[in-house]
């Protein structure tokens, strides 16, 4: 069954502190894993998208990793601000030729503390 | 601001009815998606549409249907509603059909059915 799990759920840390969130799957064949971040309310921002040759992608103080052996990615976020409270949302797309099957993790809810 | 517009940001009605919800891409984008939201479900992909012709379809119910117009606008709509569809509707567009095309969002028409 193709499954995308995210963790941890929530995670509550330190302004300026850095965090690491992470994301298995099960997905197959595998086309590309995407983060997005989204604010409560508002629609999803698109962070970063890997396919399988890629294994670290960064965008700013946000940095992708993805282990196709292991199926796992994982987003670093660095030097945390207030501004990165949010659901960040694994997304891992298979097939190929176009839009094909996507699978959305839960998400991680993140809260950054003064 | 993403660029893309979706309208209305709100919407209630009752069981049993029909509505549409709209999107504008942004400008020179030639594909648009649809995803539905809800907290029970997270998300889920409905339907791409790529220069007006559907391209991929995810977990659309017959009771939804979708269009994308020569203006490139799209419409959404959700007939013989139901509870269960109360949720969250985005609309995402992208330059062209690829699937490892960045998706930039709406942010969204809330759909509440009494």
């Amino acid at each position: 069954k193709n499954q995308v799990e995210q963790s941890p759920q929530s995670l509550i840390i330190l302004e300026g502190k850095n965090c690491t969130l992470q994301c298995n799957y099960t997905v197959s064949p595998f086309s590309n894993l995407r983060w997005y971040k989204q604010d409560t309310g508002r629609g999803p921002v698109s962070l970063t998208i890997m396919t399988f040759s890629e294994n670290t992608k960064s965008n700013g103080r946000y940095t992708a990793t993805l282990d196709a052996d292991t199926k796992q990615s994982s987003l670093h976020i660095t030097a945390s601000q207030l501004s990165d409270s949010a659901s960040y949302i694994c997304v891992v797309s298979r097939g190929s030729g176009g839009y094909q099957k996507v699978t959305f993790g839960t998400g991680t809810k993140l809260q950054v503390i003064p | 601001d993403s660029g893309v517009t979706q309208t209305p940001k709100h919407l209630i009605t009752a069981t049993g009815q029909r509505v549409t919800l709209r999107c504008s891409p942004r400008s020179g984008d030639l594909s648009v998606y649809w995803y539905q939201q809800s907290l029970d479900q997270g998300l889920q992909f409905l339907i791409h549409y790529y220069n007006g012709e559907e391209r991929a379809k995810g977990n659309i119910l017959e009771r939804f249907s979708a269009q994308q117009f020569p203006d490139l606008h799209s419409e959404l709509n959700l007939s013989s509603l139901e509870l269960g569809d109360s949720a969250l509707y985005f609309c995402a567009s992208s330059v062209g059909w690829g699937d490892n095309q960045p998706q930039h969002f709406g942010d969204g028409t809330r759909l509440s059915i009494l």
